[in-house]
């Protein structure tokens, strides 16, 4: 089956402690995203990347970090997390074809107290 | 950039229709999404425009006007499980900017 899976999908978490969420795609996807998404703000783009080894900032990438070694596996890295990076966050995939849709992760939701 | 308006809110009845209208400006253009998210779910794939028109697609239908940088969401005969949120998207290059989402709610 055709997917982009997260993990954890649940963390909670004290501020500075370095935390890792993984995300691996299996469609062969180029392009990758993280998105965090808060309430009345929408989903906002943290990283992307377009291929292996190319990785670059969105609109909110303060405090995050991102590496692509492999082209199915996009981790996201909080250094240090504080509070303010309490919020639902979603990995996305898609192929380089301008319309082809993005798929999505089913999310992780982080609480940093 | 990108700024991208919809609606925060809509209530209708079961089996009525409801319009979600979306408008943008943005440094490029090349399509609009819609996506409907399911609360604490992941965005799922509705309808997608390049061209300016209508595409209909069962009960939804989307249009797009790209001249006066608006688009509108279609949902006809409204069901309970279309209780949702849906997310106007605008794609640039590769990059997806999305709305802040409009919560619809059906009533029975």
């Amino acid at each position: 089956e055709a997917q982009v899976t997260q993990n954890p999908r649940y963390l909670i978490t004290v501020t500075g402690k370095k935390l890792t969420v993984t995300c691996s795609q299996n469609m062969n996807h180029e392009y990758m995203s993280w998105y965090r998404q808060d309430p009345g703000l929408g989903l906002r783009q943290i990283y992307y990347s377009m291929n292996v080894e190319v990785t670059d900032k969105g609109d909110v990438p303060e405090g995050y970090k991102v590496s692509r070694k492999e082209k199915r596996n996009f981790p996201l890295i909080l250094e240090s997390p504080s509070p303010n990076q309490t919020s639902l966050y979603f990995c996305a995939s898609q192929r380089l074809a301008v319309g082809d849709t993005q798929y999505f992760g089913p999310g992780t939701r982080l609480t940093v107290l | 950039g990108q700024n991208i308006d919809q609606p925060t809110e809509m209530t209708a009845t079961e089996g009525a229709i409801v319009q979600i209208n979306c408008t943008y400006q943005t440094s490029g253009f090349n399509g609009l999404f819609w996506y409907q998210q399911h609360a604490g779910e992941a965005p799922t794939f509705l309808s997608y425009n390049v061209l300016d028109g209508l595409e209909e697609k069962g009960r939804f239908s989307s249009f797009l006007s790209r001249s006066k940088g608006y688009s509108y969401l279609l949902l006809k005969e409204l069901q309970m499980k279309d209780s949702a949120s849906y997310l106007c998207a605008v794609k640039g290059d590769y990059k997806l900017s999305f709305g802040a989402g409009t919560t619809v709610t059906v009533r029975a």
